[in-house]
């Protein structure tokens, strides 16, 4: 298993470009989610799916759309990038059952920076 | 709203030495509590998750406790090396959905 995997693991972009980070999972997990990570902020939720065809927000979705058309892809896409979204993106995954199940896993990241 | 604070922001030990790092939580209706480790530059890598009906999981050398009551989990780190070296941090799920509120975590150094 390849667990997590995220693309690319480095971008830069300039203001106003949009682009899409990639996330794959091959553990069959139901649960996939994106949160970002800055200094002094520790790691925020994106959005986040609990099934293939459901989306929802967490605590910072502005700026971000998601969608999941299969179980093993949730892509993220930044619509119009502004130098605020410059962060470390993980894509994290977890399986619908309870107890040990629930463990979460986490992709390698993706360092963007937005000039 | 869930916060989650972990305290101290850094600490540094000889290499040997038994510690113990911490995580507060202001809402006690939790699912799960997960600890994770990240060096510099990585990602995450879980190391123990707690459910909420439990009170503890070891792996190793690593202790994880939860005592929802007090809002707080602690890991314990008997016989540190080195190479544990890393930013530690806990994470909380409220409901079984994929999605945990985190703490800044603390970053450890182990010196030979």
């Amino acid at each position: 298993n390849a667990g997590v995997t995220q693309t690319p693991k480095f971008q830069v972009l300039k203001t106003g470009q949009s682009m899409t980070l990639q996330c794959a999972q091959d553990m069959n997990h139901e649960y996939m989610s994106w949160y970002r990570q800055d200094p002094g902020m520790g790691l925020r939720l994106i959005h986040y799916s609990v099934g293939a065809g459901i989306t929802d927000q967490g605590e910072v979705p502005n700026g971000y759309n998601v969608s999941r058309s299969t179980t093993e892809d949730f892509p993220l896409r930044l619509l119009s990038a502004a130098p605020s979204q410059t962060s470390v993106y993980f894509c994290a995954s977890s399986a619908l059952g309870g107890g040990s199940y629930n463990e979460q896993f986490f992709g390698p990241g993706t360092r963007l920076t937005v000039l | 709203k869930q916060e989650v604070t972990q305290i101290p922001a850094a600490l540094s030990v000889p290499e040997g030495e038994n510690l113990v790092l911490n995580c507060s939580f202001t809402d006690s209706a939790i699912y799960n509590l997960q600890w994770f480790r990240q060096d510099p530059g990585k990602g995450l890598t879980s190391l123990l998750l707690i459910q909420s009906s439990q009170r503890e999981q070891t792996s190793g050398r690593l202790n994880a406790s939860l005592d929802k009551s007090s809002g707080r989990s602690t890991l314990y780190i008997a016989a540190s090396q080195p190479g544990d070296s890393a930013t530690y941090l806990c994470a909380l799920e409220r409901t079984n959905a994929g999605k945990s509120t985190f703490g800044d975590g603390t970053t450890l150094t182990v010196k030979p």
